[in-house]
């Protein structure tokens, strides 16, 4: 069975530019989610949502973080403009449900200079 | 903000030796994970307790919870360099399993061989 995939790896960008991290899920995962983990600190839960609706997005800086889901599946998390405090991982886990086991991607380290 | 404190922050042993780390949690929860994360790599989830269990055990394993203490330890069991890693324990609080897991900052074991 396939994991959680997420693109790109890695990623330098300069403040005010805009990113977008993208994740595939693993198949038949209704919910999925997407952290922030900054060095040397626990995952940091931005937005989760089911199928493709938002459950939760209540730490999600939204004036310039924003994420998407439209189809169910797959699902993009947007930076714009970005800070030098986005520096960070950003994890993506996928569950069956909400009560499963949630499993990680890889994660997408992002450097802003 | 995160919910957990994880002690110690960073803990290094000897191969065959028994590794304990231990987190404590500020709220009521349903249930208690932990996970762990290599170098560069994503998370992966290790047990999950729930909060009516006291006790759980996976392999080399073996998790406790106190809710009277809102406190869990994990203790690894011959312990090998491949354990080498950072751990985390999250809680899953709230009302119902909702999935919005709150992650410690983490201890970082080193396993010398």
């Amino acid at each position: 069975e396939a994991g959680v995939a997420q693109s790109p790896r890695y990623k330098i960008i300069e403040k005010r530019q805009s990113v977008a991290f993208w994740c595939n899920p693993i198949s038949g995962h209704a919910t999925l989610y997407w952290y922030q983990q900054i060095l040397g600190q626990g995952p940091k839960l931005l937005i989760q949502f089911q199928n493709n609706g938002v459950v939760d997005d209540s730490q999600l800086p939204k004036d310039r973080f924003s994420a998407e889901r439209l189809k169910g599946v797959d699902s993009t998390l947007k930076i714009q403009p970005a800070k030098l405090e986005d520096s960070a991982v950003y994890l993506c886990a996928s569950s069956l449900t909400r009560s499963d086991t949630q499993y990680f991607g890889p994660g997408t380290r992002l450097t802003v200079l | 903000s995160q919910q957990g404190e994880e002690d110690p922050q960073a803990l290094s042993i000897q191969e065959g030796e028994n590794a304990t780390m231990n987190c404590s949690y500020k709220t009521s929860i349903n249930n208690l994970q932990w996970y762990r994360q290599n170098s560069g790599r994503g998370l992966v989830h290790l047990i999950l307790i729930r909060s009516n269990e006291r006790e759980k055990h996976s392999g080399r394993l073996r998790v406790t919870l106190d809710t009277s203490k809102k406190s869990s330890s994990l203790l690894i069991t011959a312990s090998r360099a491949a354990d080498t890693a950072s751990y985390f324990c999250a809680t899953d609080e709230g009302s119902g399993n909702t999935g919005k897991l709150i992650f410690g900052q983490g201890t970082t074991l080193q396993v010398k061989p």
